[in-house]
């Protein structure tokens, strides 16, 4: 069953413009990824923030976690026309069990 | 490094065929996993694997069986291919089960 929940489902910006996407969780875990898939092509991994960490920077990829809320947001910045791809967060629970995907939230960067 | 490979790309198959969807992986990763895409549903784990020669029941592994004989391959056969078995099948594999996976570029299966 999904433990992540994005939002929105989808996403529709101006090129330049930052794309902020959420993700909600049920119960307590260790890590949290994001990861991107362009269209008809695997996923790939973007970054990982861990239970004790509340924020953490890559390129023009921003992510927070906030425990407490048992949620998670990705901030893309000056989006650019190849973002434009669907991202999903994954959870990990407790380290001896897989990860667990939420839907997605789909973002189209217009140039 | 080819990363994660599979194989085939494309299938086609009719109501009751058989088949067997290939993926290699030359990162010497331990844990392997399968899953299936639908539209609106996300990713959903079918079986994994923490090791050569063991395997796991996902969320939706009915319909479905496994094998990891070699730790760079992990094989997932459909023994009596239904319709609701139309998907887009990924692999992926981890060095550690709580770290990144690693995908490879999906096979997409219709079943007819």
């Amino acid at each position: 069953s999904q433990q992540g929940e994005e939002d929105p489902q989808a996403l529709s910006i101006q090129e330049g413009e930052n794309a902020t996407m959420n993700c909600s969780y049920k119960t307590s875990i260790n890590n949290l990824q994001w990861y991107r898939q362009n269209s008809g092509r695997g996923l790939v991994h973007l970054i990982l923030i861990r239970s004790n960490e509340r924020e953490k920077h890559s390129g023009r990829l921003r992510v927070t976690l906030d425990t407490s809320k048992k949620s998670s947001s990705l901030l893309i910045t000056a989006s650019r026309a190849a973002d434009t791809a669907s991202y999903f967060c994954a959870t990990d629970n407790s380290g001896n069990t897989p990860l667990v995907f939420g839907k997605g939230t789909r973002l189209s960067v217009i140039a | 490094n080819a990363g994660v490979t599979q194989t085939p790309k494309f299938r086609v198959l009719k109501t009751g065929q058989s088949m067997t969807l290939l993926c290699a992986q030359d990162m010497n990763h331990e844990y392997m996993y399968w899953y299936r895409q639908d539209p609106g549903m996300g990713l959903r784990l079918i079986h994994y694997s923490v090791g050569e020669g063991t395997t796991a029941k996902g969320e939706v592994p009915d319909g479905y069986n496994v094998s990891r004989l070699k730790k760079q391959n992990f094989l997932l056969g459909l023994e009596s291919a239904a319709p609701s078995q139309t998907s887009v099948y990924f692999c992926a594999s981890s060095y550690v089960q709580a770290n990144e996976q690693f995908f490879g570029p999906g096979t997409r299966l219709t079943v007819l």
